[in-house]
């Protein structure tokens, strides 16, 4: 049974500070992983998908990475900005039944101006 | 494009009574998905349907959950009776045939059973 972790649960940096959150999950046989982000009363929005078979995605100020072997990723964050605040969820989708994610519980981000 | 909806966005009700909510997929996706989070815990997934079909009901947590989709468009998710640790946000996905992998979520409602 897969088990995503996500470490904090909760991070407060000053605005203009590079940071990382942490994911990992107990069975490597992933198909796919993905970070959302949450605000609150809003729906899940991706931000970024790593396939099994890559290491990382970028997407502007934001950089995921996957080692599938360790069972983690890291999302890394650069220059954050008080618009950032919000929860990034970790999910992954298993190799042999990717209808349905395994979420972590999340890492709530507080950017303060 | 609309994205997922879902109603009501927020619910009170009290222990025992019944409550149905509502999602409506993004218009062509073939593919509904039901997931919740309970407080404290990680969002847990419920089922699946393609169109009409229940495809996978194994997170369904016991039989007071019905869901249902009618000719395969918007679906109902209903607890009846409601328990307290029914309280949480249940939130539904889309996705279009064949990508189950791209699932859209909309906004979740939020349960509060007293």
């Amino acid at each position: 049974k897969q088990e995503v972790t996500q470490i904090p649960a909760a991070l407060s940096v000053p605005e203009g500070e590079n940071l990382v959150l942490n994911c990992s999950f107990t069975d490597s046989a992933i198909y796919n992983l993905q970070w959302f982000r949450q605000d609150p009363g809003k729906g899940l929005t991706s931000l970024l998908l790593i396939q099994s078979s890559q290491r990382e995605q970028t997407s502007g100020r934001l950089n995921a990475s996957l080692d599938k072997s360790s069972g983690r990723s890291t999302l890394y964050i650069a220059a954050s900005q008080p618009g950032d605040s919000a929860t990034y969820l970790c999910a992954v989708l298993n190799l042999y039944n990717f209808n349905k994610f395994y979420f972590g519980s999340g890492t709530k981000l507080n950017v303060k101006p | 494009e609309a994205g997922v909806t879902q109603f009501p966005s927020h619910s009170v009700i009290e222990k025992g009574q019944t409550v149905t909510l509502r999602c409506d997929p993004i218009s062509g996706h073939d593919n509904l998905y039901w997931y919740r989070r309970v407080m404290g815990k990680e969002i847990k997934f419920l089922l699946h349907f393609v169109k009409e079909s229940k495809q996978d009901e194994s997170g369904m947590p016991n039989n007071r959950f019905l869901a249902e989709r009618t000719g395969g468009t918007y679906s109902t998710l209903k607890v009846q009776p409601a328990e307290l640790e029914d309280s949480g946000v249940y939130f539904c996905a889309s996705s279009p045939q064949g990508r189950e992998e791209t699932q859209y979520f909309g906004p979740g409602t939020r349960l509060l059973v007293l």
